[in-house]
């Protein structure tokens, strides 16, 4: 399963678009990158997937560069409801392909302040 | 459509003792998977079930253990329990197809063990 690595703890100011970048040397060619959200006391919640180049739904954008050695997940204009861990994940987009398990890494802590 | 529920939200156990987590997927789903995620950390993958059967297991002793019911519903069992078990202990369901953006995590229940 490939690594990922991703800054500890991030703070931005509402309104602000914020841009969080994860790692992913050793990503495989079948390999997707995923991202959820968790808020306190919750479970994970899926937030966006893309595979390469460009994915934009209703919450957020991700970012694949042609290497796809990393990704970047960028959400626009934050609010203080999006305080939240952001996590990044590498691994088949079935998760039957081998591998039945979500691989979480410790990710992201995203403070908004007002 | 009701979402992942699981139950208890909150337990407190003693060591040594036993304790058992309940969890109902979400309508149309039929594959549970159980995460430990311990605070400030990532979760971590004990185990999955699929058709009443494990389908992949974490790095978990087997004082975890697991059952899935015909309705598609789970329990987790934890047997012995250690003050390192302290932890919340989510249920995620899917559909077998395994999806990787395809889990609905509930909200967890938060053990602790005294």
């Amino acid at each position: 399963l490939a690594k990922t690595t991703q800054p500890i703890s991030m703070d931005s100011y509402e309104g602000q678009e914020v841009n969080i970048t994860c790692s992913h040397n050793n990503i495989a060619t079948n390999d997707y990158i995923t991202w959820y959200q968790q808020f306190p006391s919750q479970g994970p919640r899926f937030i966006i997937q893309g595979y390469k180049t460009k994915v934009t739904n209703e919450v957020a954008s991700l970012f694949i560069p042609a290497d796809r050695k990393s990704s970047t997940l960028s959400l626009p204009r934050v609010s203080l409801s999006d305080t939240a861990v952001y996590y990044c994940l590498v691994g088949g987009a079935y998760s039957g392909a081998g591998s039945y398990q979500l691989t979480f890494g410790k990710g992201t802590k995203l403070s908004v302040i007002p | 459509d009701a979402g992942v529920t699981q139950s208890p939200t909150h337990l407190i156990k003693t060591r040594g003792q036993q304790v058992t987590l309940r969890c109902s997927p979400k309508s149309g789903h039929d594959t549970v998977s159980w995460y430990q995620q311990a605070l400030g950390q990532g979760p971590q993958f004990i185990f999955q079930y699929y058709e009443e059967e494990e389908r992949q297991r974490g790095n978990f002793p087997d004082r975890f253990s697991g059952h899935q019911f015909p309705n598609y519903s789970s329990e987790l069992n934890v047997n012995a329990l250690l003050l390192g078990d302290s932890a919340l202990y989510l249920c995620a369901s899917s559909s077998v197809s395994g999806l990787t953006y395809g889990y609905t995590f509930g909200s967890g229940t938060r053990l602790t063990v005294v």
